[in-house]
C-alpha cells in the first residue's frame, strides 16, 4: 500500500523567500505525481504534473522534482507571495486507480 | 467548459437517512473518481470508475455505493448515514490514468 508523506506539515516564512516542500512515498511503481494546491474551505487545483519519465516539471515560480528510484519529490516555490498561502498537497499515482495523497503542507506567507 | 461540477455544496444528514452526491464533469473523460477527506487528512479515495458500466472499490468503500450509466455522470449514494461519514467529498475526472487530475470544489457532508 502506497505511503505519502509530506514535510514539514506546516511553516510560516516571511514574504520573498524561497521555499522547499518535501514529499516521499514509498511504492516507486507509479505512472506519475502531482503537486495539488488546496485553499480553505475549498477544491483542488492541480500545480504540476510530472510524468514518472521525467525529472522535473515547471511552471512560473514553481518547480518540481521527481526521483522516482528513491521516491521522492520536492516542489520549489520562488519569491514566495503572501497570495502563495495555501495546503500543498502531493499525489503520486497515475494508475486507473487514482492518486495517494499526503497530509499536506499548511504554508502561510507573512507579508 | 465548466469542468467538474458537484451537488449538493453542503448538506446535513440525520444518522440512518440516506443521500446522493452528484458529480457531472463535461469534459469527456473516461475515468472518474470518489475522494473522502478528513480534517487534517489527505484524501481517500472511496470508488472510481474507467467508463460507463465499469465501477471499483477503493481504499474506504464501505457504507457507499455507486453507479456509472453515462460518461458524464458518477453519482455516489450512501445508504444509512453514520457519523464516521462526516467529511468532505470531492469528486476527480481524467482522460487517462497518466493525466491530470480536475477536482471538483467539493461536498461537505455532516451527519448528526
Amino acid at each position: 500500500k502506497q505511503e505519502v508523506t509530506q514535510i514539514p506539515a506546516a511553516l510560516s516564512v516571511p514574504e520573498g523567500e524561497n521555499l522547499v516542500l518535501n514529499c516521499s512515498f514509498t511504492d516507486s511503481a507509479i505512472y506519475n505525481l502531482q503537486w495539488f494546491r488546496q485553499d480553505p474551505g475549498k477544491g483542488l487545483t492541480s500545480l504540476l504534473l510530472i510524468q514518472s519519465s521525467q525529472r522535473e516539471q515547471t511552471s512560473g515560480r514553481l518547480n518540481a522534482s521527481l526521483d522516482k528510484s528513491s521516491g521522492r519529490s520536492t516542489l520549489y516555490i520562488a519569491a514566495s507571495q503572501p497570495g502563495d498561502s495555501a495546503t500543498y498537497l502531493c499525489a503520486p499515482g497515475g494508475g486507473a486507480d487514482g492518486l495517494t495523497f499526503g497530509k499536506g503542507t499548511h504554508l502561510i506567507i507573512q507579508p | 467548459n465548466a469542468g467538474v461540477t458537484q451537488t449538493p455544496k453542503f448538506r446535513i444528514l440525520k444518522i440512518g437517512q440516506s443521500m446522493t452526491l452528484q458529480c457531472t464533469q463535461d469534459m469527456n473523460h473516461n475515468y472518474m473518481y470518489w475522494y473522502r477527506q478528513d480534517p487534517g487528512m489527505g484524501l481517500k479515495l472511496i470508488y472510481y470508475s474507467v467508463g460507463a458500466g465499469i465501477t471499483d472499490k477503493g481504499e474506504v468503500p464501505n457504507g457507499y455505493n455507486v453507479s456509472r450509466s453515462t460518461t458524464e455522470d458518477f453519482p455516489l449514494r450512501l445508504e444509512l448515514a453514520a457519523p464516521s461519514q462526516t467529511s468532505v467529498y470531492f469528486c476527480a475526472s481524467t482522460g487517462g490514468g497518466p493525466d491530470t487530475q480536475y477536482f471538483g470544489p467539493g461536498t461537505r457532508l455532516t451527519v448528526l
